[in-house]
């Protein structure tokens, strides 16, 4: 089956840019996806089809994909952006997440 | 504006059933797949099952096979988890979610059912 890796955590200091990676075999191939989940909430996704922001997001946040690592950048760290990022993909007709990387802000 | 309420979450011994449902408003729930997404506390998120818009094409996660099943009621605008033969390992936060047009992804979610299996 298709496996994701984040690294466990991640840290930026405040106003810094923050670069969580995503690493899968060939992801660069897929659509990948990101969701931040602050603690006690649902999930919100944050970046759609690789480099793709939703409306309501900040353009602080971008996505990018090559080879076998996807990365979601977080530009000017805010205090405001610590959670739980977790990247997605569709795989042979089911989704796979990756297990999840805590950003903090320092 | 798009909202996902689950209810039907609860305390459940080891072996019993739970049905989850998922009532969706503020927009044409039939013209939208939906998944199940699962959180056991302090872990990650994982997928469970998900289903089309019409409801004829089901997919589920390997360790959910044969134990849950995904439904849907287009003229209640009702999503629906049925999880029999439950076991400790399967309590967790069980959320509701909505796939876009171009599919593949969850733009929306609800807030979450809690699970427990425990005797």
């Amino acid at each position: 089956s298709y496996e994701l890796t984040q690294p466990l955590s991640v840290s930026v200091a405040l106003g810094q840019t923050a670069r969580i990676t995503c690493g899968g075999n060939n992801i660069g191939s897929k659509n990948v996806h990101w969701y931040q989940q602050k603690a006690g909430q649902a999930p919100v996704m944050v970046i759609y089809r690789d480099g793709n922001g939703p409306s309501e997001i900040p353009e602080r946040f971008s996505g990018s994909t090559s080879g076998n690592t996807a990365t979601l950048t977080i530009s000017r760290a805010q205090v405001g952006d610590e959670a739980d990022y977790y990247c997605q993909v569709w795989d042979s007709s089911t989704v796979v997440f990756g297990g999840g990387t805590k950003l903090t802000v320092l | 504006d798009v909202l996902l309420l689950e209810s039907g979450g609860g305390l459940v011994q080891p072996g019993g059933s739970l049905r989850l449902s998922c009532a969706a408003s503020g927009y044409t729930f039939s013209s939208y797949a939906m998944s199940w997404v699962r959180q056991a506390p302090g872990k990650g998120l994982e997928w469970v099952s998900a289903i089309s818009g019409s409801g004829g094409s089901t997919y589920y996660a390997d360790s959910m096979k044969g134990r849950f099943t995904i439904s849907r009621d287009n003229s209640q605008n009702t999503l629906y988890l049925q999880m029999n033969s439950l076991r400790p390992e399967d309590t967790a936060v069980y959320y509701c979610a909505k796939e876009p047009n171009t599919g593949s992804c969850f733009d929306y979610w609800g807030q979450g059912a809690l699970v427990t299996v425990s005797s």
